[in-house]
């Protein structure tokens, strides 16, 4: 079956600029989670769905940085007046369940902020 | 707070030598997941192994096997006779199983792993 996917796989914004990012998840997962991939930082976890909700949004680095997901499947991920240590790799992740699951990884959207 | 520990930024090794990755944790939880985790250059994170806490058994897959050792809190890595296709960057991650965290995952910082021909 499909993966999870994402998009867009590349973004280049100015610094001041909101930007979305999307993630589609494996079908039926009920959990989804988005981390952040840098070269300073590494892979760091940002929020974290089940189902419509956000349980965890302990690693969202800022308040210009928002979340939401919408009838348990589709995810968005908005940065406000992106700055440039805001560029990254972008990831999200789907499983079954909230525990216990496997997390797939989607392909990432690579943003770079000018 | 939990975390992993990838001592080895990058190894290189020549084409059918066995490599060991290592990787230690630290967690006060006693329910935890350990994960591996391949990163090839197209970037796309590939799920190797899942192992929960209660479960010291060693694992084998082909040419993959795990060795976790919770005396040590490590749960290390090998690759026998790798391959060039082995080239990428793996991520050891560990996972408490919190409810309100879902499966949160924290990661060490990757071991890159050259395989020459």
């Amino acid at each position: 079956g499909a993966g999870v996917s994402q998009s867009p796989s590349n973004k280049v914004t100015e610094k001041g600029k909101d930007v979305e990012l999307r993630c589609d998840p494996i079908s039926g997962h009920t959990a989804l989670y988005w981390y952040r991939q840098s070269l300073g930082q590494g892979l760091e976890f940002l929020i974290y769905f089940q189902g419509n909700s956000a349980p965890d949004k302990s690693g969202l680095p800022s308040d210009r940085f928002s979340a939401e997901r919408t009838g348990g499947s589709v995810s968005t991920l908005t940065i406000q007046r992106t700055q440039q240590e805001d560029s990254a790799v972008y990831l999200c992740a789907s499983s079954p369940g909230p525990i216990t699951d496997t997390q797939y990884f989607g392909p990432g959207t690579r943003l770079t902020v000018l | 707070a939990q975390k992993v520990t990838q001592a080895q930024t990058e190894i290189s090794v020549v084409e059918k030598e066995d490599v060991t990755l290592d990787c230690v944790y630290e967690t006060r939880d006693t329910t935890y997941y350990l994960f591996w985790y391949k990163q090839p250059p197209s970037g796309e994170l590939v799920f190797l192994i899942r192992r929960n806490s209660f479960d010291e058994q060693n694992e084998i897959s082909g040419r993959y096997s795990w060795n976790f050792q919770k005396s040590t809190s490590s749960f290390n890595f090998t690759i026998t006779a790798s391959q060039v296709v082995d080239s990428a960057v793996y991520f050891c991650a560990l996972s408490e199983a919190i409810k309100s965290s879902g499966d949160k995952l924290t990661f060490g910082t990757g071991t890159r792993l050259a395989v020459r021909p």
